[in-house]
């Protein structure tokens, strides 16, 4: 399965919002209903760390101003209102199919 | 505090071996899937392979099948990459990661470097 980030950079003045984009290549929609694509954050010098996980859940600790939306085989992850700290480098993945693979990662930078 | 710490990375001629290790605490390890990831220099994250927690099943990503090997002690809760025939192409920083479908412990990853 290839996914496909749009835009590959951006930058984002403080406050603002923030969009990217992630397209599969096939539905990650499994037959239990649950959506197979995460969102991880790898901040600079850094490992990844998971923000959002099965299209749209947060998970512990992530702030609310990250959210995870789309369906079937269009995903988008949404930042409310971009902070210093957002600066890094996001990443798709899916793990409907393996081999687990992941988007090419989109660069964030402030303005 | 729940923990991964690599090693093993270095410098290595193409053709060569090299084995990486990952060494967890503080987590049920042999109850965990765990896999590795890899980053090449500038590049995105590439799945390497995983293995179950108590090492019966691995899977492997394309590029490294038939090369690389994944395997496990959990007595020593520890987790190694064999990789053998190592290009030039492999150079990357080496994670391991907890694998419950997410990945939500990384370690801090390990630098190969493949070249003469």
């Amino acid at each position: 399965i290839v996914l496909t980030q749009t835009p590959l950079s951006l930058s984002v003045t403080p406050g603002q919002p923030a969009s990217i984009s992630c397209k599969s290549s096939q539905s990650l929609v499994s037959g239990d209903g649950k959506t197979y694509v995460h969102w991880y954050l790898q901040r600079p010098g850094q490992s990844p760390q998971i923000l959002i996980y099965e299209l749209s859940t947060r998970f512990s600790g992530v702030p609310d101003r990250f959210s995870g939306g789309g369906s079937g085989t269009d995903f988008t992850l949404k930042i409310s209102r971009v902070e210093a700290e957002d600066v890094g480098i996001y990443h798709c993945m899916q793990t409907l199919n393996l081999p687990r693979t992941f988007g090419q990662g989109t660069k964030v930078e402030i303005k | 505090e729940v923990q991964l710490a690599e090693s093993g990375g270095g410098l290595v001629q193409p053709g060569g071996s090299l084995r990486l290790s990952c060494a967890a605490s503080k987590f049920s390890f042999s109850s965990h899937w765990m896999s590795w990831v890899r980053q090449a220099p500038g590049k995105g994250l590439e799945w390497v392979g995983n293995i179950k927690g108590d090492g019966s099943e691995t899977y492997y990503g394309e590029s490294v099948k038939g090369r690389f090997t994944v395997s496990r002690d959990n007595a020593e809760n520890s987790l190694y990459l064999q990789m053998n025939s190592l290009r030039a192409e492999d150079t990357a920083i080496y994670y391991c990661a907890r694998d419950l479908g997410i990945f939500d412990i990384w370690g801090q990853g390990t630098m190969v470097t493949v070249s003469s």
